[in-house]
């Protein structure tokens, strides 16, 4: 399997626009996780999905977060409008429907907003 | 709710030498108990994991860890530094109930001296 596929892998953009991050998770895996990582508050979930189904956003900073899983193999996550605090590293992850079972992260996209 | 807490940002050690990062959890049932490895510009790798069955968990790369009920710790160590295990380490724990969201600790940076 590929693993989990993340783009772009780079984003700049500037303050105002609108940004989607995509994700695929890998085949069979039933939950989806977006991350975000900055120096400040190191790692935190945003946002995850069972089935496709949307389960806890109490992470999403504020309404200008938006994310949706269309179909079981399809994620985004939309910003709109970007501010330059939301500079960071967003990660999609996913696992298996299985007590305990890891997470498989992707390659993560660096988003800069200037 | 459970929380992590890495002991030390940033640990330095010289090649060959001992490896010991501190990870102390708390949660008000059984754990389920991770490490994850970040190299640069990549995303999180697990290195092991502790679900109640042995105590001492052997990982890859030849990393290990002691679930201590006790002490709430579960410390990762190596008996020997190698200079390819410069990364972030990353502590998280989830709950024995379901996919429940891994919280993860703040991480800590190894550092490998040669």
């Amino acid at each position: 399997d590929a693993g989990v596929i993340q783009s772009p892998r780079h984003e700049v953009t500037e303050m105002g626009q609108e940004v989607t991050l995509r994700c695929k998770p890998i085949s069979g895996h039933d939950y989806l996780f977006w991350y975000r990582q900055t120096m400040m508050r190191g790692l935190e979930l945003l946002i995850y999905f069972n089935n496709n189904v949307p389960i806890d956003d109490s992470g999403m900073p504020e309404d200008r977060f938006s994310a949706k899983m269309p179909n079981a193999s399809f994620s985004t996550l939309k910003i709109q409008p970007s501010e330059p605090r939301d500079s960071a590293v967003y990660f999609c992850a996913s696992s298996a429907r299985r007590d305990n079972s890891p997470l498989h992260f992707g390659n993560g996209t660096r988003l800069t907003v200037t | 709710a459970q929380s992590v807490t890495q002991l030390g940002s940033h640990v330095s050690v010289s090649e060959g030498a001992l490896v010991l990062l501190r990870c102390n959890y708390s949660s008000s049932v059984p754990p389920y108990l991770f490490w994850y490895v970040q190299y640069p510009n990549q995303g999180l790798q697990l290195l092991l994991k502790y679900t109640s069955a042995a105590t001492l968990v052997k990982g890859i790369n030849g990393f290990e860890a002691e679930f201590k009920k006790s002490e709430t710790s579960f410390h990762l160590t190596k008996p020997s530094a190698h200079m390819s295990d410069a990364a972030e380490y990353f502590c998280a724990v989830s709950v024995n109930s379901g996919n429940t969201p891994l919280v993860f600790g703040k991480g800590t940076r190894l550092s490998v001296i040669a």
